[in-house]
């Protein structure tokens, strides 16, 4: 069975720092992919960043980077330079590949990330 | 970039009622998925559908629930006899045959 685990459920961060979001998580696929989502107040869901399980380099989207730790099975979100437009739930996923055919996603819980002027 | 769409964005409907929720997935996609989320709560797996059956579904996707691409194109999520537990957030999703796949704006339901 997989499973995510988001243990922040809350962050406060000052404008223009960086911050780190955790992420582990626990799957016997042998191929999987990890992926972070935002959602603001509004509710959608933006995609943030992807990481395959085989992909060998970091993923980096802009301000948004993903620190993949396979053997610790970790894929913390790191974001540089917070804006205060970045004040959201974010969501940590994984989506595998159980048998032969890609599987659903799981979530985490989510960490409410608030930017501080 | 691809996306995919939800429609509508908001729907009211009264208790006991079908809605139909409508998605419209990324072209070349295979694998589609709805999820939904209560107000403030975590995000919930409700159905996959792969090669046009469902590949898995979770307790909540009882038998009020039903799923079909009707016409190659569209992926539909149909609650045949709402509740006011039913009220959520619901997301449809879409993947290729790598690892990525997108969610919609999500169908804010209200059930009154």
């Amino acid at each position: 069975a997989q499973k995510i685990t988001q243990t922040q459920p809350g962050m406060f961060v000052q404008e223009k720092e960086a911050v780190t979001l955790d992420c582990t998580y626990d799957t016997s696929d042998q191929s999987y992919g990890l992926f972070w989502y935002k959602q603001p107040s509004s509710g959608e869901m933006i995609f943030l960043i992807y990481q395959g399980s085989y992909d060998e380099q970091n993923a980096t989207e802009g301000r948004y980077s993903l620190n993949f730790q396979k053997a610790r099975k970790s894929a913390n979100l790191v974001i540089s330079a917070s804006q205060l437009g970045d004040s959201a739930m974010y969501f940590c996923a994984m989506r595998g590949f159980p048998t032969d055919s890609w599987g659903k996603f799981q979530f985490g819980a989510g960490t409410q990330v608030v930017v501080t002027p | 970039e691809p996306e995919v769409t939800q429609t509508p964005s908001h729907q009211v409907t009264q208790m006991g009622q079908e809605v139909i929720l409508r998605c419209v997935p990324i072209s070349n996609h295979l694998y589609f998925y709805w999820y939904r989320q209560i107000l403030g709560q975590k995000v919930e797996f409700l159905v996959s559908f792969y090669n046009n059956e469902i590949s898995e579904k979770s307790e909540i996707f009882d038998d009020q629930f039903s799923v079909e691409r009707p016409d190659g194109s569209n992926f539909t999520l149909k609650i045949r006899s709402t509740k006011l537990e039913d009220s959520a957030m619901y997301f449809c999703a879409s993947g290729g045959m790598n690892t990525e796949a997108f969610f919609g704006q999500g169908t804010r339901l209200t059930v009154v």
